[in-house]
């Protein structure tokens, strides 16, 4: 059973372009991580989103947790192409100790 | 530190062949986990540990089994492996099994299964 679906599933932009990725569910998460994984490497933490309309930014990375926690926003301003990646949303069951990841975004930055 | 280390990195099978991979972590961390990924589905629990002497079915069990033999190590076996297990595998581990501890990845395993 996939519980996070995520959009658009590629994206290829300019550099220096703005973009939003976003991951959604029926589902209540108790929070929602986001993770980025580059071509043969496993995934890297990139934040955890704890609060219903929680916001976090991290540099030019801006990410949003749904108030009703069922759903999250990645917003990358001015892109560049040490972004290129596959994003990935992940969250925790509300019983704890499973995460369910999204289906990943893949992004490309032309330079 | 190494972090998370995974062996083999890449493995052939054909169906049927039972093969074990291995998971190790030199950052004393209590919880440990499987995942498998495959295009358009994102990473799938397989098992997980909460902490050494335990193991838990995650969303996709079916066709594995997993050992946790020390607090570094824990491992994936498939008895009989079968094409749809054809993916790649992540192993990773965490403090605590909730989201206040981030999960570190290893660098997967590549596998085919003909």
């Amino acid at each position: 059973t996939q519980l996070l679906e995520q959009s658009p599933q590629f994206l290829s932009i300019q550099e220096g372009e703005n973009l939003t990725v976003y991951c959604n569910s029926s589902s209540v998460f108790s929070s929602l991580q986001w993770y980025r994984q580059e071509p043969g490497e496993g995934p890297v933490l990139l934040v955890t989103v704890v609060t219903g309309g929680e916001v976090k930014k991290l540099k030019r990375l801006t990410f949003q947790f749904g108030d009703a926690r069922k759903d999250s926003s990645l917003h990358i301003t001015a892109a560049q192409p040490g972004d290129t990646g596959l994003y990935l949303c992940a969250g925790e069951a509300r019983t704890g100790n499973q995460f369910y990841f999204g289906t990943g975004t893949s992004l490309t930055v032309i330079p | 530190n190494a972090g998370v280390t995974q062996t083999p990195k890449f493995q052939v099978l054909k169906t049927g062949q039972s093969m074990t991979l291995q998971c190790a972590q030199d950052m004393n961390h209590n919880s440990m986990y499987w995942y498998r990924q495959d295009p358009g589905m994102g990473l799938r629990l397989i098992y997980y540990s909460a902490s050494e002497g335990t193991t838990d079915k995650g969303e996709v069990p079916n066709g594995y089994n997993v050992s946790r033999l020390n607090k570094r190590e824990f491992s994936l076996r498939l008895e009989s492996a079968a094409p749809s297990q054809t993916s790649v595998y992540f192993c990773a581990s965490s403090w605590g099994d909730r989201s206040a501890y981030e999960q570190y990845f290893g660098p997967g395993t590549r596998l085919t299964v003909t």
